[in-house]
């Protein structure tokens, strides 16, 4: 059973590009998490989504990051117009079911901005 | 504020010596983990205790839990060079989420 799988595992943009991050949960995991973490820090929530739906959004920025957990295929963190800010490494976990409590991380995808 | 916060910061001992991590949290919480994340890698997690757990053993790991001091700890025995990484320390609440501490850098020199 392959963890959870997150691509690329290095993104590099220019300021004001696009950043798509992909995350495939555990298989039969339907609940999914994305964290932040930046340097020297601890991971910061950012969102989370159920097949279909985004459950809780309250650490995501209001402006410029979406995120989506389609019915088919994996869920994708988007940022717009990305600024240096923004580079960090941004984890996704997945979960089981809801009342399930631990949380399976994939290996992050280490964005950096120029 | 951070939820979790833990301490020391950083930690560095010899092979074969205890290592201990402590961390504090402000609000009720349901449960509270402990993951390692290896440089540059993902989490991983350890032990999970629940809020009406007081103390737990996992291998070499050993979590407290004091719910009126909103404080735990995890005790690393025996340690080896393959401890070496950060320790976070994690708390759920009613929502899912996990609100993570800033982590505590372990060092294990062989």
């Amino acid at each position: 059973n392959a963890g959870v799988m997150q691509n690329p595992r290095h993104l590099v943009r220019r300021r004001g590009q696009e950043a798509r991050l992909r995350c495939s949960p555990m298989k039969g995991h339907s609940h999914v998490y994305w964290y932040r973490q930046l340097p020297e820090e601890g991971l910061k929530f950012m969102v989370y989504l159920q097949k279909e739906n985004i459950i809780d959004e309250s650490g995501m920025p209001k402006e410029r990051f979406s995120a989506e957990f389609p019915k088919e295929g994996p869920s994708i963190l988007r940022i717009q117009q990305v600024v240096r800010g923004d580079s960090a490494a941004y984890f996704c976990a997945s979960s089981p079911e809801a009342d399930y409590n631990e949380q399976f991380f994939g290996p992050g995808t280490r964005l950096t901005v120029l | 504020s951070q939820q979790g916060e833990e301490d020391p910061q950083a930690l560095s001992i010899q092979e074969g010596e205890n290592a201990t991590m402590n961390c504090s949290y402000k609000t009720s919480i349901n449960n509270l983990q402990w993951y390692r994340q290896n440089s540059g890698r993902g989490l991983v997690h350890l032990i999970l205790i629940r809020s009406n757990e007081r103390e737990k053993h996992s291998g070499r790991l050993r979590v407290t839990l004091d719910t009126s001091k909103k404080s735990s700890s995890l005790l690393i025995t025996a340690s080896r060079a393959a401890d070496t990484a950060s320790y976070f320390c994690a708390t759920q609440t009613g929502r899912r989420a996990l609100t993570f501490g800033s982590g505590t850098r372990l060092q294990v020199q062989p």
